[in-house]
């Protein structure tokens, strides 16, 4: 089982500022399978980045995705109001999919 | 564009069987061009894979919840089935239904959700 862990637990910004948030895994991830999801309190998540790098339909450019390997990194440029929320990172590249624990974006 | 929407009992009693259904519009449960899975997340927790379907028939199941789960896909309804037998508290979580394109084998990113049903083990 690959174990995705990411950091920090929670990331207290002002709006405007930018957001880093790290998925390191425990073994390296086929092909960069590697996705990114949003979730609000009471919804279900949503698709950001998928392929480690690639914006799903309708997402905002400010939203970015990087990384191979073991590493990968979920970057928003300028926070606005409605990106405070729990991100989690996801991979497929084993057919044990697994997700990391969150990372919280709070506003500061 | 999909649209998935999850339906079934919100209480269960320990020791039973949980049952879901997912009913998919705007695609077909029979095209190549997607997976059918099930996730679920416990109160204020994160998230955790249960498993999914092809249109093949294939299923992929989570080894820590394999010897309790079935999916099923009935294409005369468009829709995909959970089943989680001997179920206990630790259970209970918010279950969403779930889609995307196969990118490996028949697992992939999620571009499809349900808006999740919370089910609650207890007597």
């Amino acid at each position: 089982e690959i174990v995705l862990t990411q950091s920090p637990g929670t990331l207290s910004l002002s709006p405007g500022e930018r957001a880093t948030l790290s998925c390191r895994a425990s073994q390296s991830v086929s092909s960069s399978y590697l996705a990114w999801y949003q979730q609000k309190p009471g919804q279900a998540p949503r698709l950001l980045i998928y392929g480690a790098s690639s914006r799903a339909t309708g997402i905002p450019d400010r939203f970015s995705g990087s990384g191979s390997g073991t590493d990968f990194t979920l970057t928003i440029s300028r926070l606005e109001p409605e990106d405070f929320a729990v991100y989690y990172c996801q991979q497929y590249g084993s057919s044990r999919v697994t997700f990391g624990g969150g990372t919280k974006v709070e506003i500061k | 564009q999909l649209q998935l929407q999850e339906s079934g009992p919100g209480l269960v009693k320990p020791s039973e069987t949980l049952s879901l259904t997912c009913t998919v519009s705007g695609g077909s449960i029979s095209s190549s061009s997607y997976y059918w899975g099930w996730i679920r997340q416990p109160p204020g927790k994160g998230l955790e894979w249960i498993g999914s379907i092809y249109y093949s028939g294939s299923t992929y199941y989570n080894p820590s919840l394999k010897s309790r789960v079935t999916i099923s896909v009935d294409t005369s309804k468009n829709q995909f089935s959970l089943k989680l037998s001997s179920v206990t508290a630790a259970d209970t979580a918010v279950y969403y239904c779930a889609s995307g394109p196969p990118r490996f084998m028949i697992v992939g990113n999620i571009d499809y959700w349900g808006q999740g049903t919370l089910v609650t083990v207890s007597s």
